[in-house]
């Protein structure tokens, strides 16, 4: 079974200030992927990145990066140069990857981190 | 916008009734899921489809059913539906459910409130 722990319930950031939002995992499974999703106000949840387990390199999509730390089960979220508009609930998820097909690997969330970013 | 489409994106409906929400994936995805969020829970898995067939069970209770048709839309029924039940569901596709980098893409939700 996957855990994921984010324990910021919530954060405050000065606008153009950037921002970590800690997430950590436990997982038995040799391969997965770590997700981040924002959920603003209004209640859709949105994609904002991913990272493999097996990459070796640190997923960046614009303005978010995410440190992964496999040693310590750790996927933080860096947000730089914060925006009014980020300030939303952030969601850590995680699944487990199949290489044949079989199963059902869905995502697990976190109970999120609610983000404000002041002016 | 995600590309996956759920509509209604809000119902009010009373106690013991039954309600239908229904998601259109993203084009190409075969792999949907249904979710729950409501305040104490947070966000429950209830159950996947991939390619017409159910693939897996979460925390769906069973006046839940659902189903994915041969044109890959799914549809969630909520039946004797009890004030406990008012929630934002979700629907999520992606193009399988187990290779790695597929990412899960979310609709905009479906908020019900049973009164």
């Amino acid at each position: 079974a996957q855990k994921i722990t984010q324990t910021q319930p919530g954060m405050f950031v000065q606008e153009k200030e950037a921002v970590t939002l800690d997430c950590t995992y436990d997982t038995s499974d040799p391969s997965y992927g770590l997700f981040w999703y924002k959920q603003p106000s209004s209640g859709e949840m949105i994609f904002l990145i991913y990272q493999g387990s097996y990459d070796q390199q640190n997923a960046t999509e614009g303005r978010y990066s995410l440190n992964f730390q496999k040693a310590r089960k750790s996927a933080n979220l860096v947000i730089s140069a914060s925006q009014l508009g980020d300030s939303a609930m952030y969601f850590c998820a995680m699944r487990p990857h199949s290489y044949s097909g079989a199963g059902s690997y869905q995502l697990t969330f976190g109970k999120g981190t609610k983000l404000s970013v002041i002016p | 916008d995600s590309g996956v489409t759920q509509t209604p994106k809000h119902l009010i409906t009373a106690t013991g009734q039954r309600v239908t929400l229904r998601c259109s994936p993203r084009s190409g995805d075969l792999s949907v899921y249904w979710y729950q969020q409501s305040l104490d829970q947070g966000l429950q898995f209830l159950i996947q489809y991939y390619n017409g067939e159910e693939r897996a069970k979460g925390n769906i209770l069973e006046r839940f059913s659902a189903q994915q048709f041969p044109d890959l839309h799914s549809e969630l029924n909520l039946s004797s539906l009890e004030l406990g039940d008012s929630a934002l569901y979700f629907c999520a596709s992606s193009v399988d459910h187990t290779a790695p980098g597929n990412t899960i893409y979310f609709g905009e939700g479906s908020w019900l409130t049973v009164v």
